[in-house]
């Protein structure tokens, strides 16, 4: 059982360059979320997914977007990277109505230089 | 008011002792609780839930106060591999999961 899978681990991209971090879970979770982690700033939330064909901003939606293209995967874009973007970005799957375990996937560690 | 805090640390300690973190929270309405355990470069995993008034697991035991809006985690006889980032998540149904920025601890030999 995968669980939540993230792709890619590891990325260093250019400023200005564009990418998706793909995100699958096989645990039948309705709800699914995005978060980055900088060092002394805890997990923030991007955007979340309530359901499938839903999208909402969490804490720090700005340069980014997201698809939930179907209730398995959850996508994170960034349009134009800035280096204000180098950060680990977690994805996360919960079962229930948004309060319930979150299952978190390895993390994506971006660098933007 | 932060909707989550907790004291960052680091608290360091020897093993065998009993260490105890806060976390206050602002939103009353918050149903369950929710501490996660990060070990370093790592995702979060489930620690406890907290449903009602406290949990315990074996060493771990949380405690929760609605009327002053803090959830605690108690570890006892802490062991070296207990070194992690502890993170809080009160919760209200039907909103996202916000995250404390954690609190670390450190256990030494």
């Amino acid at each position: 059982n995968a669980g939540v899978t993230q792709t890619p681990k590891f990325q260093v991209l250019k400023t200005g360059q564009s990418m998706t971090l793909q995100c699958a879970q096989d645990m039948n979770h309705n709800s699914m979320y995005w978060y980055r982690q900088d060092p002394g700033m805890g997990l923030r939330l991007i955007y979340y997914s309530a359901s499938e064909g839903t999208t909402d901003k969490g804490e720090v939606p700005n340069g980014y977007n997201v698809s939930r293209l179907n209730k398995r995967e959850f996508s994170l874009r960034l349009e134009s990277a800035a280096p204000s973007q180098t950060s680990v970005y977690f994805c996360a799957s919960t079962k229930g109505p948004l309060n319930t375990e979150a299952f978190f996937g390895q993390g994506t560690r971006l660098t933007v230089v | 008011r932060k909707e989550v805090e907790q004291d960052p640390g680091p608290f360091n300690v020897p093993e065998g002792a009993t260490v105890a973190f806060n976390c206050t929270y602002s939103n009353s309405a918050s149903q369950s609780f929710f501490w996660y355990r990060q070990d370093c470069r790592k995702e979060p995993k489930l620690l406890m839930s907290v449903y009602s008034s406290g949990n315990e697991d074996g060493r771990f035991t949380a405690q929760l106060n609605r009327a002053s809006q803090y959830i605690s985690l108690l570890i006892r006889d802490s062991k070296l591999s207990d070194s992690a980032t502890y993170l809080c998540v009160p919760n209200q149904a039907g909103t996202a999961l916000i995250f404390g920025k954690g609190t670390t601890l450190s256990v030494s030999s």
